[in-house]
């Protein structure tokens, strides 16, 4: 059965500093898509970046960037030059499968990260 | 504003109540997408649907029921409720590429009393 796994339940981040969030999962299919969504203390959820199993590069978005290494299948997000703006939780997700229109996100348990000034 | 539409915002009922969550997908989404986020069980999927019919399902109980309208709008029917009920039900819905991750709703709050 497919699995996420987010080791961190909570992180402390002085501002400004580079913070890693471990995420590793597990799936037997070849084709699986890896997310991280962020999560405020107001409730919504907001994609942050997205990572396909078969991109050779490393996705980044802004100050966000996922380092996908597929044979250890971790895909850990870092977030560049923390602001006080990034604590929040943060989830790591996985969907398999080719059909766009045909799957869902399985998901990790999150991790709390709250940035300090 | 995100483009998904969930009401009401946040809800409290009754044990033993009915409950209604009504979600409007992204202008051009057809997939929708319906999870509960509760304390201790995380974030689970309940149901698809992809332009009015249902695709999958996950851990959702008999007492919950939803459907998607012609108009692409969804509704998760909430019967029977429980207080282990009580969650953030967020709706989220999709273009149909893989590189784009869901749109979500800003969520209903869900509180069974």
């Amino acid at each position: 059965a497919q699995k996420i796994t987010q080791t961190q339940p909570g992180m402390f981040v002085q501002e400004k500093e580079a913070v890693t969030l471990d995420c590793t999962y597990d799936t037997s299919d070849q084709s699986y898509g890896l997310f991280w969504y962020k999560q405020p203390s107001s409730g919504e959820m907001i994609f942050l970046i997205y990572q396909g199993s078969y991109d050779e590069q490393n996705a980044t978005e802004g100050r966000y960037s996922l380092n996908f290494q597929k044979a250890r299948k971790s895909a850990n997000l870092v977030i560049s030059a923390s602001q006080l703006g990034d604590s929040a939780m943060y989830f790591c997700a996985m969907r398999e499968g080719q059909r766009d229109s045909n799957y869902q996100l399985i998901w990790g348990a999150g991790t709390k990260l709250i940035i300090k000034p | 504003d995100s483009g998904v539409t969930q009401t009401p915002k946040h809800l409290i009922t009754a044990t033993g109540q009915r409950v209604t969550l009504r979600c409007s997908p992204r202008s051009g989404d057809l997939s929708v997408y319906w999870y509960q986020q509760s304390l201790d069980q995380g974030l689970q999927f309940l149901i698809q649907y992809y332009n009015g019919e249902e695709r999958a399902k996950g851990n959702i109980l008999e007492r919950f029921s939803a459907q998607q309208f012609p108009d692409l709008h969804s509704e998760l029917n909430l019967s029977s409720l429980e207080l282990g009920d009580s969650a953030l039900y967020f709706c989220a819905s999709k273009r149909d590429r893989a590189g784009y991750g869901y749109t979500f709703g800003s969520g209903t709050r869900l509180t069974v009393v």
